[in-house]
């Protein structure tokens, strides 16, 4: 089962921040909160990944509580294309090999609006 | 080509039949895997190859899922005798390995419809 809880869906106006929360309660210290978002008909693609500081990219910015609990995605300026199933993932430092395998839960269904 | 392709993106079988979806990864990347996306669900974990190798298929569903990858590039998924309970995305990935995170690039998968 996934590690991860979040909320089936939201909607977010374009042009503002869509705040994306995942609960990882149960996360252990050696272990990296992913998010991955799947456009429809695409595959899932890779956005932002974090152990304990706060990081941010050319696409998003992850914000990861002081326990380490939980997470927030956030995508400052959401446009249409940003619609999409968003998948947080909670999953070891990879050395290689099958456990490199992600556990996608059922993931936040975002709609930017116009 | 840039990315990691997938064919045919559609495939329509009758129960019964064998079908066969081709992945082609990234130039390069030694690990590859294949998962299976049901509708509504996320992607569920099928199996693993590193290079030629395949190192785990504890995720096939069942033995009339075939996975082989024999010159450690292009992999083909084989479902024999399909069932109404395997249509599904099975969608490609293969693994670009950067300071030990794993950053895996997906296909855009094939959607195989089981009549």
């Amino acid at each position: 089962d996934a590690k991860t809880t979040q909320p089936p869906s939201m909607d977010c106006a374009e042009g503002r921040a869509a705040n994306l929360p995942c609960n990882h309660s149960t996360i252990s210290g050696n272990e990296y909160v992913y998010w991955y978002r799947q456009i429809h008909s695409q595959g899932p693609q890779y956005i932002i990944h974090g152990l304990k500081n706060n990081e941010t990219n050319e696409m998003a910015s992850l914000i990861i509580t002081e326990d380490r609990k939980s997470s927030t995605l956030i995508l400052p300026h959401a446009t249409l294309r940003d619609t999409a199933v968003y998948y947080c993932i909670v999953r070891a430092r990879y050395y290689g090999g099958s456990q490199g395998n992600l556990i996608f839960g059922k993931g936040t269904k975002l709609s930017v609006k116009p | 080509g840039a990315g990691v392709s997938q064919s045919p993106r559609y495939k329509v079988a009758k129960r019964g039949q064998d079908v066969a979806l081709r992945c082609d990864p990234i130039s390069g990347h030694v690990s590859l895997f294949w998962y299976q996306q049901a509708l509504g669900q996320g992607p569920e974990f099928l199996t693993y190859f590193q290079n030629e190798a395949q190192l785990d298929k504890s995720g096939l569903p069942s033995d009339r899922f075939f996975a082989e990858r024999p010159e450690g590039s292009v992999s083909t998924l084989k479902i024999q005798r399909t069932q109404q309970e395997d249509s599904a995305v099975y969608l490609c990935a293969s693994v670009f390995k950067r300071d030990n995170i794993n950053e895996q690039f997906f296909g855009p998968g094939t959607r195989l419809t089981v009549l």
